[in-house]
């Protein structure tokens, strides 16, 4: 079955760090892979879109590669600030292109 | 302002009283969805629907109805709500179906006593 695995333990970084958060997958065949932030009881946000052709997509303090021999993402966020602290959820689009599947997230917790 | 926008953001009701939980969206998005989530379960699709009058099951659609006479609005409906549809929906639209990103509403907290 289709799986997207993401670290379930909490992430604490002090502020000014870089925090790397994994996004692992199996059975999928992604053209492409997306990461959201979510608030808690809030929507997700989007990110970064990244397609399979491209190993590496930034955006301002974000960095996201995706390597599709390990079937893996990682999502960095650089000088990592107390306002970052929130749930970040890694996305695929399923093989049949029909549904955006999404990982359980980590939470991240920037301490000043 | 581009948005999609869901109502109510809380609701309690009885266990086999008729609700529905509405979606609109202002971007002209083709493709519409909605997901619930759960503590531990994460995000898991209900059912979405690519176009005007398209709709289809995703993951998880027991117990619940959709339906998309306009484009920008795509209502879920729980004919008969039972306690474990408590949890935390969220409607999110795209553009098209694939490679775009998604928009999320606010969500709305649904208790089934």
């Amino acid at each position: 079955s289709q799986k997207i695995e993401q670290n379930s333990e909490a992430l604490n970084i002090q502020e000014g760090k870089t925090a790397t958060l994994t996004c692992n997958y199996t059975n999928y065949s992604p053209a492409y892979l997306q990461w959201y932030r979510q608030d808690p009881g809030r929507g997700p946000v989007f990110l970064l879109l990244i397609r399979e052709n491209e190993k590496e997509k930034r955006k301002e303090r974000l960095k996201v590669t995706f390597d599709t021999t390990l079937k893996q993402s990682l999502f960095h966020i650089t000088a990592s600030q107390p306002a970052d602290s929130a749930t970040y959820l890694c996305a695929l689009s399923s093989n049949s292109g029909y549904a955006l599947n999404f990982g359980k997230g980590t939470s991240l917790l920037v301490t000043p | 302002e581009a948005q999609v926008t869901q109502n109510p953001r809380y609701l309690i009701t009885v266990t086999g009283k008729k609700l529905t939980v509405t979606c609109s969206q202002n971007m002209n998005h083709e493709y519409m969805s909605w997901y619930r989530q759960d503590p531990g379960l994460g995000l898991r699709q209900i059912y979405y629907s690519m176009n005007v009058e398209v709709t289809d099951k995703g993951d998880v659609p027991e117990g619940y109805k959709v339906s998309r006479k306009e484009k920008r609005n795509f209502p879920l409906i729980l004919e008969s709500p039972s306690p474990n549809q408590t949890s935390l929906y969220f409607c999110a639209s795209s553009l098209r179906r694939l490679n775009t990103e998604a928009f999320f509403g606010q969500g709305t907290r649904l208790t089934v006593v």
